[in-house]
Formats: C-alpha cells, structure tokens, sequence
C-alpha cells in the first residue's frame, strides 16, 4: 500500500531556529516528491518538487532533501519567521499523473516569540 | 489575482440539502482537480479533468457527489443528499497540461458543514 508518514506530527520553535521536518514513504514506483506549505484555512502552496535524480532543492529559506534508496526526504527550515507556523504537507507522485499523488498528514509547525 | 479561485469560501448547510460548489481555475490550466481535507489529514483525491474530459472519479466519490467542467473552464462539484459526513474543506487544483513536474496550484477552498 502506497504511504506516506511525516514527524514530528507538531513541532514548535523560537522564532530566528531551525528545524527539520521528515517524511518517509513506500510509494512506488516513484515518480516525484513535493513539499506543500498549508496556513490555516488556505489551500496548499507548493514549496519544492524533487524528482528520482534530485538530491536537494532550495526555495529561499526553505531546503528539501530526498534518499530515493531509503524513501525518506527532509524539509529544512533556516533562521524560522513567525509566518513559517503553518502545516508542510509531504506528497510523493506514483506515476506521471497528478492524479496517483499521496498525501502525508502533515507536520503542524509553530514559530513562537 | 491570477489563482485558483473557489466559491463559497464557507457554506453550512442541514443534512439531506444539495450544494454545489465553483472552481475557477488558473486560465491557462487544462488539468482540474477536486480534493477532500479533513481536520490533520492531508488532501484526498477525488476526480480531476483533462479540458471538459472527467477522467478518473476515486471511490470517495460516491453517487451523491457529481463534478462537472462544461466548457472546460470553471468547474463545480455537487453534492446531494448531504451527510454530516460530508462536512470538511473541499479543494480545488489547477495544472498544466504537462503536469509530471508542474505544481498543483489549490484554490483556498469551501469549508462545508452539514448540521
């Protein structure tokens, strides 16, 4: 069965930290893997997208990293803004279609003063 | 604004009362798509179309649900019979044509609460 698993499933920080979110899958075949940022309420914001042959992509302070021989990817958030606080949503493509796409549950981050 | 656009923003409504729901996609997009969210769960698939072409309906969609993109433009989802069941956040997605690395582009969706 097609997976995919986020931790911590909440996280909160001092603004001005870092912190690395998970995600693990057993999707397959894989095709891509991207990060969405969700605030409350909104529709989701893509963040970054990774394909079997990326190891690493950047979107400002934002840094997503994927193992495609373990199946896990890391989202890593520099120098955390209060705006940051919202939930990162892991979805990995099995297929050329965005139809076969899986969705984590979600990582609820909150940036505090 | 050049998003995806979703009308209502919140619509509440009482057990067994039909509602429908508008997607205005980015212009250029051909692909849409619907999305269910429940409270701390990720987005669950329901049908997307290619133009006006509905071309997979996921089991959630039930016969009660019936989504329709008649010029291959707008789009909207019905609902009939609603249950307290339905109620949650529904998406709508917008992509282009070659869609392997393109984005979903959400809309910020219609909360539904069946009372």
């Amino acid at each position: 069965k097609n997976q995919v698993e986020q931790s911590p499933q909440s996280l909160i920080i001092l603004e001005g930290k870092n912190c690395t979110l998970q995600c693990n899958y057993t999707v397959s075949p894989f095709s891509n893997l991207r990060w969405y940022k969700q605030d409350t309420g909104r529709g989701p914001v893509s963040l970054t997208i990774m394909t079997f042959s990326e190891n690493t992509k950047s979107n400002g302070r934002y840094t997503a990293t994927l193992d495609a021989d373990t199946k896990q990817s890391s989202l890593h958030i520099t120098a955390s803004q209060l705006s940051d606080s919202a939930s990162y949503i892991c979805v990995v493509s099995h297929t050329g279609t965005a139809s076969k796409l899986t969705f984590g549950t979600g990582t609820r981050l909150q940036v505090t003063l | 604004d050049t998003g995806v656009s979703q009308d209502p923003r919140h619509k509440i409504t009482k057990r067994g009362q039909n509602v429908t729901f508008r997607c205005d996609p980015i212009s250029e997009h051909n692909r849409l798509y619907w999305y269910r969210q429940t409270l701390g769960q990720g987005p669950e698939f329901l049908t997307y179309f290619q133009n006006e072409a509905q071309l997979e309906k996921s089991r959630l969609l039930s016969d009660r649900f019936s989504a329709e993109r008649p010029k291959g433009s707008f789009s909207t989802l019905e609902i009939q019979r609603t249950e307290q069941g339905d109620s949650a956040m529904y998406l709508c997605a917008s992509s282009p044509d070659r869609a392997y690395n393109s984005p979903l582009h959400f809309g910020n969706g219609t909360r539904l609460t069946v009372t």
